[in-house]
């Protein structure tokens, strides 16, 4: 079993609609979460950090359940421009830098 | 501009010769990591660094070595590249805010290797 597992997509979701991303992780130690945007052949850029509070900015809504070991990401009124991979991360904690990216879910915002 | 670097961007090599690829960061940040990314398995940590001399190993270490003397430096080396190491290396960076968990790492553009 992976660390990190994602939905394994590909999303292809109209302009406007609200799609959501699933994460699990495996590993019960893991101090903090995020995720990350990657564009074709780029590099990954970090979109927001997940708490265990739960936060938002914007359109994107990010939620934690340690209990659960389940991360989410959510996108309401999807742009062309969200179009990307979307990479689930977690930092199992040693010494805060030892990092598991899932494998991604990309979406395709379409017209 | 604040930015991580790396050079070569694209390389096509043989087996068994000896590379380095580089990575330089600006910002003063005190921790640095390699990654490869390969289709299905995503981004994968070969080595981190916490701070000048202070490496560890992350979660695919074998066939790689990095060294860490200068703080804005963190090469990563193959020794002897195989086939199997033919992927795309991302170099990142971030420093500490207090929340040393919640760190956001900047990438560098990448480097696209090739193996024959």
């Amino acid at each position: 079993r992976k660390e990190v597992e994602q939905d394994p997509g590909p999303f292809n979701v109209p302009e406007g609609a609200t799609v959501a991303f699933n994460c699990t992780y495996s590993n019960s130690a893991s101090q903090s979460f995020f995720w990350y945007r990657q564009d074709c052949r780029k590099e990954p850029k970090l979109l927001m950090s997940v708490y265990s509070s739960g936060n938002e900015d914007g359109r994107f809504t990010a939620q934690l359940n340690r209990a659960s070991q389940y991360i989410s990401l959510l996108i309401r009124d999807s742009k062309l421009s969200d179009s990307a991979t979307y990479l689930c991360v977690v930092n199992k904690g040693n010494y805060g830098q030892n990092f598991v990216f899932g494998p991604g879910t990309r979406l395709s915002v379409l017209p | 501009e604040a930015q991580v670097t790396q050079n070569p961007r694209y390389l096509i090599t043989v087996t068994g010769k000896k590379l380095t690829v580089t990575c330089s960061q600006n910002m003063n940040h005190e921790y640095m990591s390699w990654y490869r990314q390969d289709p299905g398995l995503g981004l994968r940590q070969i080595y981190y660094s916490m701070n000048v001399e202070v490496t560890d190993k992350g979660d695919v270490p074998e066939g790689y070595k990095v060294s860490r003397k200068e703080k804005r430096n963190f090469p990563l080396i193959l020794e002897s590249p195989s086939p199997n190491q033919t992927s795309l290396y991302f170099c990142a960076s971030s420093t500490d805010r207090g929340r040393r968990t919640y760190n956001e790492q900047f990438f560098g553009p990448g480097t696209r290797l090739t193996v024959l």
